[in-house]
């Protein structure tokens, strides 16, 4: 059990450009859920996914976020034409059956 | 929509002593989670504990505990004999109950602060 990893640790962007981040679950879970997270605040729920199926989505996630998980492992998250207000930490839970969610260390977007 | 408070944005307390952490949470729901996560500055989110609402004991592991008060709908987090390495943003966080996942609704944090 190596604990979810997420790449890059870090990415700063220029505005508009496209950006994309990668989370690798622990290897056993099928469940798979991305959050974004503000300075100071808590993270708020982007998008969930049971293997490859992407089973519930927040109204955060605008029409430039698309999350995917296509052999139901890996998954990756790219925002679109970022703009400034997309800098956040996003973090990634992966979780078995049962409700409790280990989160990777996060993906912090710096966008200028 | 299911909403988590946490009232107190920074505690303090010294070593070996206890501290105790608030959260309200507002849902309509019978059936849910709850849980305490911890965040290291830079570091990233841990489970501290959780509990299932419809359990009426209160979850216990190690020198962490919680009070939970399904009908005040409170779910305070008790700290004992703390130690430096608790200092961190302790996080309060409802889990809806869905078919076979949850997905988590987060206070805005605790920043715990501890003291020798």
């Amino acid at each position: 059990d190596t604990g979810v990893s997420q790449n890059p640790r870090h990415k700063i962007t220029k505005r508009g450009q496209n950006v994309t981040f990668r989370c690798d679950p622990i290897s056993e879970h099928n469940r798979l859920y991305w959050y974004r997270q503000t300075l100071g605040q808590g993270p708020e729920f982007l998008t969930y996914f049971q293997n490859e199926a992407q089973l519930e989505k927040s109204r955060l996630l605008s029409d430039r976020f698309s999350a995917e998980r296509p052999k139901g492992s890996f998954s990756t998250l790219e925002i679109q034409r970022t703009e400034q207000g997309d800098s956040a930490m996003y973090l990634c839970a992966s979780s078995q059956e049962g409700n409790t969610q280990y989160f990777g260390p996060g993906t912090r977007l710096t966008v200028l | 929509a299911q909403t988590v408070t946490q009232s107190q944005p920074e505690m303090s307390v010294q070593e070996a002593e206890t501290v105790t952490l608030s959260c309200t949470y507002d849902t309509s729901e019978s059936d849910y989670y709850l849980f305490w996560y911890k965040q290291p500055p830079s570091r990233q989110m841990i489970l501290v504990i959780r509990q299932e609402a419809y359990k009426q004991q209160n979850a216990t592991e190690n020198r962490f505990s919680v009070n939970f008060q399904k009908a005040a709908k409170s779910f305070s987090l008790k700290i004992s004999d703390s130690q430096l390495g608790d200092a961190a943003m302790y996080f309060c966080a409802y889990g809806r109950q869905m078919a076979g996942y949850s997905t988590l609704t987060f206070g805005k944090g605790t920043m715990l602060l501890v003291s020798p």
